[in-house]
């Protein structure tokens, strides 16, 4: 089965505090798509990274950074030193060829104290 | 960069009634459109592929007589919600992925909520 797992479903920090937002996933394919979005509280989605099975590389965006593991079919996002304008919920999604659309998590709510 | 509108952001209609959402993508074509819904608290769940051209296909569960899609043109795909009912209230969602995109990349459009009373 194709499926995207958020166990965390939210989670609470004070300002400047890090925190990592967990994401696993199944798939039976070998060429797969994983996405994080962002979002607020107006709904409208924002992209954040596409990473490709192929890439294992992690990745550093500022104060974003991401961590993907084949190994045990994570892909985990991690905010440094969050601030307010964190607060959103973040899905982690999957995508596979032959399926254009995304399959997406539950979701984890961040809520970032001042 | 590629943007998709939906219109209108916002609706609240009286069960029974049945109301039209459009997904455009504005500065590029799109032969394909993907149209989500979210519940309250919950997930984005794919409910139809739109396709210019051709009828739409249904994600298991999603009744096609009630979730009406058409993909008039490569730019605009329309969800008509027919009789609708206060379980239909919900975030909807549409997407368009970017041909000239890598395999999976979509954009989204901002949403409409439906409010059904």
């Amino acid at each position: 089965a194709q499926k995207v797992t958020q166990a965390q479903t939210e989670i609470s920090v004070v300002e400047k505090e890090d925190v990592t937002l967990d994401c696993v996933y199944e798939t039976r394919d070998t060429t797969y798509y994983l996405f994080w979005y962002k979002q607020p509280p107006s709904g409208e989605l924002v992209f954040l990274i596409r990473r490709n099975s192929f890439d294992e590389q992690n990745e550093i965006s500022g104060r974003y950074s991401w961590n993907f593991q084949k190994s045990t079919s994570s892909f985990n996002f991690t905010i440094t030193a969050s601030q307010v304008v964190d607060s959103a919920v973040y899905f982690c999604a999957l995508g596979w060829t032959g399926r254009r659309a995304l399959t997406f998590g539950s979701g984890t709510r961040l809520q970032v104290q001042p | 960069g590629a943007v998709v509108s939906q219109h209108p952001s916002w609706v609240i209609c009286k069960s029974g009634t049945s109301v039209k959402i459009e997904c455009r993508s504005l500065d590029f074509q799109a032969t394909t459109m993907f149209w989500y819904r979210q519940f309250p608290k919950q997930s984005l769940m794919l409910m139809a592929t739109s396709n210019e051209g051709s009828k739409a296909t249904y994600e298991q569960g999603v009744e096609k007589d009630k979730f009406l899609i058409n993909h008039a043109s490569l730019t605009l795909s329309t969800l008509t919600v027919t009789s609708a009912h206060p379980e239909d209230s919900s975030f909807y969602i549409c997407s368009a992925p970017l041909s000239a995109g890598g395999p999976n990349e979509q954009y989204f459009g901002p949403g409409t909520r439906l409010t059904v009373t």
